[in-house]
């Protein structure tokens, strides 16, 4: 059964560094999207992206955060600068259309 | 703006048992619905979804409701598991976008 992947599965780095989030959408997918949950926190919903720009984005996507789909099969999200703050589980979702989301497994972020 | 409660916040029962998780939103107009299950540090997956057309869905032993106009769904779990403790999620498609709820607990004592 085709799935969502997420890579890394865990990723360490130090507060102000660069981090990229991979994500490997289901292949006939057309939406994609990022979430994060912080600890003992709700899911939130970072952005949308459809037809190679994002469609929708919430307050907490801010200049610090942007989403690329560089080929056929990725879609990243790159933390600029990342802040202590940023420390939290990014889950990558896809989708045909506005229909049933398709979640990945998560990639946990920690920020030192 | 919408808002997504799930009530109780957490559960315990014995195998066996019926149960149902609720999940209430303030904004009518929405999408659908889905329902998920989160295991301790690990991904979403979805159970069941819910078109704002439909008034319940089912999948196994699992059944979900909507009322769209009062803005209630229900997760029913038919003869409980201990393989179903975990967190049960509600969220609302907000047009392209999943509002969560911050989900019911469940334990399944055997």
């Amino acid at each position: 059964e085709p799935e969502v992947t997420q890579t890394p599965s865990h990723q360490v780095t130090q507060m102000g560094q660069e981090v990229i989030l991979r994500c490997v959408p289901i292949s006939n997918h057309l939406y994609f999207y990022w979430y994060r949950q912080i600890l003992g926190q709700k899911v939130e919903f970072l952005v949308s992206f459809y037809n190679n720009e994002i469609s929708e984005k919430s307050e907490i996507f801010d200049d610090q955060f942007s989403v690329e789909r560089p080929d056929g099969s990725n879609f990243t999200l790159k933390i600029r600068s990342t802040k202590l703050e940023d420390s939290a589980m990014y889950f990558c979702a896809s989708s045909v259309g506005n229909n049933e989301q398709f979640f990945g497994p998560g990639t946990r972020l920690t920020v030192l | 703006k919408q808002e997504v409660t799930q009530i109780p916040a957490a559960l315990s029962v014995p195998e066996g048992e019926n149960l149902v998780l609720n999940c209430s939103f303030t904004d009518s107009a929405i999408y659908n619905l889905q329902w998920f299950r989160q295991d301790p540090g690990k991904g979403l997956t979805s159970l069941l979804l819910i078109q704002s057309s439909q008034r319940e869905q089912t999948s196994g032993r699992l059944n979900a409701s909507l009322d769209k106009s009062s803005g209630r769904s229900t997760l029913y779990i038919a003869a409980s598991q201990p393989g179903d403790s975990a967190t049960y999620l509600c969220a609302v498609n907000d047009s392209y976008k999943l509002i969560f709820g911050s989900g019911t607990r469940l334990l399944v004592r055997p």
